[in-house]
């Protein structure tokens, strides 16, 4: 599965869009970007999940680039409890089995 | 419905001592991963089941490290004897398929710490 690179930490303002880059650019064309968040000690929460058109669901927006080498969560209005690890992860699946990398991620801090 | 669950949340043991730790992943999910995080350290993938059978088990540290998964239905790992190095917090997975746009649901972990 391709590497990703994400900044260490960021902060953003509590009701303000938190956005969270990736860069993925070894990504192959099979492979799907994914978003997982650790809060604390609990265990990785999924977010969201992309392939190359840009998504959107509940909890967050994905938006890829056109050459798919990059990416960026965005939380449209953060609060406090967003505050966590952000894992950005590429992984490819057909017929295949999951075997998930995740690196150090982006540790998000919401700020009062 | 009920989510990944773990057993025990927390673990101490001595070194040398056995321990087993369970997972029960989401009704109907055929995919059970194991995972783990080892202090400062990535978390990393240990082993894949499709129902009962390991589908990979390439993470798997040595051969003190057993996983079963009788039945298809939970999961247990058990580390015998358990080392110092072994310490770290040991996550669950399922998912309902193996494919590039399925969603794998974590459990909440197992802190095993031995001393």
């Amino acid at each position: 599965d391709a590497k990703t690179t994400q900044p260490p930490s960021m902060d953003c303002a509590e009701g303000r869009a938190a956005n969270l880059p990736c860069n993925h650019s070894t990504i192959s064309g099979n492979e799907y970007v994914y978003w997982y968040r650790q809060i604390h000690s609990q265990g990785p929460q999924y977010i969201i999940h992309g392939l190359k058109n840009n998504e959107t669901n509940e909890m967050a927006s994905l938006i890829i680039t056109e050459d798919r080498k990059s990416s960026t969560l965005i939380l449209p209005h953060a609060t406090l409890r967003d505050t966590a690890v952000y894992y950005c992860i590429v992984r490819t699946g057909l017929g295949g089995y999951q075997k998930v990398t995740f690196g150090t991620g982006t540790k998000l801090q919401v700020i009062p | 419905e009920a989510g990944v669950t773990q057993f025990p949340s927390h673990s101490v043991i001595e070194k040398g001592q056995t321990v087993t730790l369970r997972c029960d992943p989401i009704s109907g999910h055929d995919n059970l991963y194991w995972y783990r995080r080892v202090m400062g350290k990535e978390i990393k993938f240990l082993l894949h089941f499709v129902k009962e059978s390991k589908q990979d088990e390439s993470g798997m540290p040595n051969n003190r490290f057993l996983a079963e998964r009788t039945g298809g239905t939970y999961s247990t790992l058990k580390v015998q004897p358990a080392e110092l190095e072994d310490s770290g917090v040991y996550f669950c997975a399922s998912s309902q398929a193996d494919l590039g746009n399925t969603e794998a649901f974590f459990g909440q972990g197992t802190r095993l710490t031995v001393v």
